[in-house]
């Protein structure tokens, strides 16, 4: 498959453990964050996403967290499985136009059996 | 089978030649997307759509074109290409309603020489 990221940070999880992937966002007026995951050799996924008038959501294993004092968002991933192994990139989208969005650099999770 | 298709996969090309990379998405979206992918750099927004006729420059337009005369079709032009065009490219769509579930393509690796 295609390499998208040659020097992104790298958290290893142990399979079965939680992860929690973290993202730190520039735009204090941004008001819609995403979370996406990059499998090897294809596009990028949807995972979750969360507005800003939220601190919290969840879904089927992964909780999105937003702390808008500090700029940072997280993405928890419940008992990690192999297929978990992935580049994760978080997204906001500023006030100025729905239709723009900008992407984090990413996170390289590796999950080990 | 929902989804979104770009042509071509890979290509090779040389400085200045004229080239397209297509776009199709057969979901009936009215929002598309097209991005760039660098090593290290997460993804980079070129442009946007966010319906037929209507197109919005992203954080890296320059030296691209693009078109929307048609809901499905959403081309990516490099009028002469360069060098540092050389890069992983995705098409994305999706549906208003306040969602940015984005489905994207398989990506196309363009390497100009």
């Amino acid at each position: 498959g295609e390499s998208v990221g040659l020097h992104l940070p790298t958290l290893s999880v142990q399979e079965g453990d939680n992860s929690i992937i973290n993202c730190a966002y520039s735009n204090s007026a941004s008001d819609y964050f995403i979370w996406y995951k990059q499998e090897s050799g294809k596009g990028p996924q949807f995972i979750i996403d969360i507005r800003s008038n939220m601190d919290k959501r969840q879904g089927q294993r992964v909780t999105v967290l937003l702390n808008k004092t500090v700029k940072h968002l997280s993405l928890q991933i419940a008992a990690t499985q192999p297929g978990d192994s992935a580049v994760y990139f978080c997204a906001e989208r500023g006030t100025d136009s729905w239709g723009k969005l900008q992407f984090g650099a990413g996170t390289q999770v590796v999950v080990t059996p | 089978e929902a989804q979104v298709t770009q042509n071509p996969r890979y290509l090779i090309t040389v400085t200045g030649k004229k080239l397209t990379v297509t776009c199709s998405q057969n979901m009936n979206h009215e929002y598309m997307s097209w991005y760039r992918q660098d090593p290290g750099l997460g993804l980079r927004q070129i442009y946007y759509s966010m319906n037929v006729e209507v197109t919005d420059k992203g954080d890296v337009p320059e030296g691209y074109k693009v078109s929307r005369k048609e809901k499905r079709n959403f081309p990516l032009i490099l009028e002469s290409p360069s060098p540092n065009q050389t890069s992983l490219y995705f098409c994305a769509s999706s549906s208003f309603g306040g969602s940015y579930e984005q489905y994207f393509g398989p990506g196309t690796r363009l390497t100009v020489t």
